[in-house]
């Protein structure tokens, strides 16, 4: 069965300290992996996506297919780097879903 | 230019009566899809729509149910309300599909 894991509901965090958010996944093809963010009274939005191997607003994500996972990570947290943090999964054939995983919540303090 | 749009923005319905929900897509977008976010179960697919066919249905009853318009306009109904149906309910609309996803603001289902 195709799932998303987060381990953490919250990571709470020092402005300038490295962030790590963690997602593995379970799905036995090749998936598409993505990032998404939702900031305080905003809508949900993509952050990234693994295959444009691109770096938004300092965040970046590998692929790691070995130890199927798909972890955010930023080198110095910034206290508007506070959100709610959402892996997902499409299996990248018809299905035309996101499975998501249950988010982690970014606390960075000053 | 306009993102996707969904009405109502909250809406508070009493148990056994039915809604209906709309999503208005970025223009030239053609997938609408619907997301279900509670707290306990996070964001469910609910359903994914792409010139006016259902290409995809989430493991929802059959309560719920959707159509898309030949203007790409979706609308979604559930049926026979159950308390457990409050949440938060997304669309999404794309191109094509998935990599594209912008989200509106959803829609806050209250059920009493």
């Amino acid at each position: 069965a195709q799932r998303v894991t987060q381990p953490e509901k919250l990571l709470s965090v020092f402005k300038g300290a490295p962030v790590e958010l963690k997602c593995n996944y379970s799905y036995s093809g090749s998936p598409e992996l993505f990032w998404y963010v939702q900031y305080s009274r905003q809508r949900l939005q993509l952050l990234l996506r693994h295959i444009s191997r691109e770096s938004i607003k300092g965040f970046t994500a590998d692929l790691n297919k070995g130890e199927t996972s798909f972890h955010l990570k930023k080198p110095f947290a910034q206290e508007e780097d506070s959100a709610m943090y959402y892996c997902a999964l499409s299996s990248g054939d018809s299905s035309y879903k996101l499975i998501f995983g249950s988010g982690t919540r970014l606390l960075v303090r000053p | 230019k306009a993102g996707v749009t969904q009405t109502p923005r909250y809406l508070i319905k009493t148990r056994g009566q039915q809604v209906t929900l709309s999503c208005s897509p970025i223009s030239g977008h053609r997938s609408v899809s619907w997301y279900q976010q509670t707290p306990g179960q996070g964001l469910q697919f609910l359903f994914e729509y792409f010139s006016e066919t259902q290409r995809n249905k989430g493991n929802f009853p059959g309560r719920f149910s959707g159509r898309q318009f030949s203007n790409s306009r979706s609308e979604m109904n559930v049926s026979t309300l159950e308390l457990g149906d409050s949440a938060l309910y997304l669309c999404a609309s794309s191109l094509a599909g998935v990599r594209g996803y912008t989200f509106g603001s959803g829609t806050r289902l209250t059920v009493v």
